[in-house]
């Protein structure tokens, strides 16, 4: 079973500075599976980024993603108030079962 | 627009069976690459994903819950059904079920559209 790992826990940071959120794997696997959500208070976890680096539907180009074999990266180019949230990592493994990882807090310094 | 929407008991006593619903439309569970999961997540802490069935009957599980999880799919009714036995304390949480394509390696288009979740209370 593959074990994800994002840091930091938290990341206190201004509107307009860059966030970059990190997310590793236990081992490596397919980067097709690599899918990035969102999730603000008392909402659904919305998709962002799927393959890795693909952005999903509607969302803003500030989002990118990238990375391979077991690190991966989520950058917010330049935050927007709205998006101060929790940052799940999404990978599925060779038994193709699913993992989430943990979650990152961005929030307002 | 697919829309999806969980249902079920909000309070299940410890050691009895959850039976959850996702009514979904907009889509047909017998489309190639089509699945929905189940997902949780305890109150404050992170999401955990549970099961997956694919338009194939295919089925997938969380290792660590496998025993005890059971996900069906009813196409006429547009229905998947997940049962969770043995119900403790520690599994109090959101339910939500969402929908995704996945047509192998390469062709994975994520966890596109979620349930609004629904909330099980484990308590005696």
């Amino acid at each position: 079973e593959i074990v994800l790992t994002q840091f930091p826990d938290t990341l206190s940071l201004s509107p307009g500075e860059r966030a970059t959120l990190s997310c590793r794997v236990s081992q490596s696997v397919s980067s097709s599976y690599v899918a990035w959500y969102q999730q603000k208070p008392g909402q659904t976890p919305r998709l962002l980024i799927y393959g890795v680096s693909t952005r999903a539907t509607g969302i803003p180009g500030r989002f990118s993603g990238s990375g391979s074999g077991t690190e991966f990266t989520l950058t917010i180019s330049g935050l927007e108030p709205e998006d101060f949230a929790v940052y799940y990592c999404q990978q599925s493994g060779s038994s193709r079962s699913f993992t989430f990882g943990p979650g990152t807090k961005v929030d307002i310094k | 627009q697919i829309t999806l929407k969980e249902s079920g008991p909000t309070l299940v006593k410890p050691t009895q069976t959850l039976t959850l619903t996702c009514t979904f439309s907009g889509f047909s569970l017998s489309t190639s690459g089509v699945g929905v999961n189940w997902i949780r997540q305890p109150p404050g802490k992170a999401l955990e994903w549970l099961a997956l069935i694919y338009w194939n009957d295919d089925k997938r599980y969380s290792p660590s819950l496998r025993p005890r999880l059971t996900i069906t799919k009813d196409t006429s009714k547009n229905q998947v059904v997940l049962t969770m036995t043995n119900m403790d304390h520690v599994d109090t949480a959101t339910y939500y079920c969402a929908h995704q394509l996945d047509y192998g390696a390469g062709y994975y288009y994520g966890m596109d559209v979620w349930g609004q979740g629904t909330t099980v209370t484990v308590s005696s």
